[in-house]
């Protein structure tokens, strides 16, 4: 069955950078987009960002132009997603969303990644 | 780039319908028939529940439907139930290959 795996939690500084794995089980890696998404405490979900594993091609919230880098490994089925120049605002559970066939939707998400910027 | 609107609250008595109203602007909600519901407990991942408007995923319940007027689209929950009771967030598709989300709605069940 379908499963994303992600990442432990990670505790960061301003100024840091974090990257976040998300390993794909269970169905053909390259057959389906993966999406980024992240949700602060208590507050809403947020897009992040969306890559093509068949290319590395991506699209990114304009929120994250120039500090957030998503990747791939085709040989070991896991998407990266990396986010720069951290500041507090940006603790939040990370997670990774698996894009429908037409990619308009999620359909299946990882456990979520807590990232705590803290001083 | 602003997120959709929904109501923060909306609440109702088990057995009786509710709908969540989601609205965006013609860029997003109301250009494309790509407007997907997710429902989420507390300290768990989102669930997808609706998508492309009023498509429902397999294993997903028929109390569970998804409609779209104009800027607008809905998720409807009828025969509702104490399960039913989690944060639902709308999430449409917005140009260039950009997605949104809603601001999600608190459903409490009486």
């Amino acid at each position: 069955q379908v499963q994303l795996v992600q990442s432990g939690a990670e505790v960061k500084k301003p100024g840091a950078s974090v990257k976040v794995s998300c390993k794909a089980y269970g169905y053909t890696f390259t057959s389906y987009y993966m999406h980024w998404v992240r949700q602060a405490p208590g507050q809403g979900l947020e897009w992040m960002g969306i890559i093509n594993p068949s290319d590395g091609s991506t699209s990114y919230a304009q929120k994250f132009q120039g500090r957030l880098i998503m990747t791939r490994d085709t040989s070991t089925s896991t998407f990266y997603m990396e986010l720069s120049s951290l500041r507090s605002e940006d603790t939040a559970v990370y997670y990774c969303a698996r894009a429908t066939t037409t990619t308009t939707a999620f359909d299946f998400w990882g456990q979520g990644t807590m990232l705590t910027v803290s001083s | 780039q602003s997120a959709l609107t929904q109501p923060a609250s909306v609440s109702g008595s088990p057995g009786q319908s509710i709908t969540i109203s989601c609205t965006g602007t013609s860029s997003d909600v109301g250009g494309y028939n790509y407007v997907s519901w997710y429902q989420q407990h507390p300290g768990k991942a989102p669930k997808l529940m609706i998508y492309d408007v009023s498509n429902r995923p397999s294993g997903v319940s028929n109390r569970f439907s998804g409609s779209k007027s104009g800027n607008t689209a809905s998720l409807t929950i009828s025969g509702l139930q104490a399960e039913d009771e989690a944060d639902y967030y709308c999430s449409s598709y917005r140009s260039s290959n950009t997605y949104v989300f809603g601001t999600g709605t608190k459903v409490t069940v009486l």
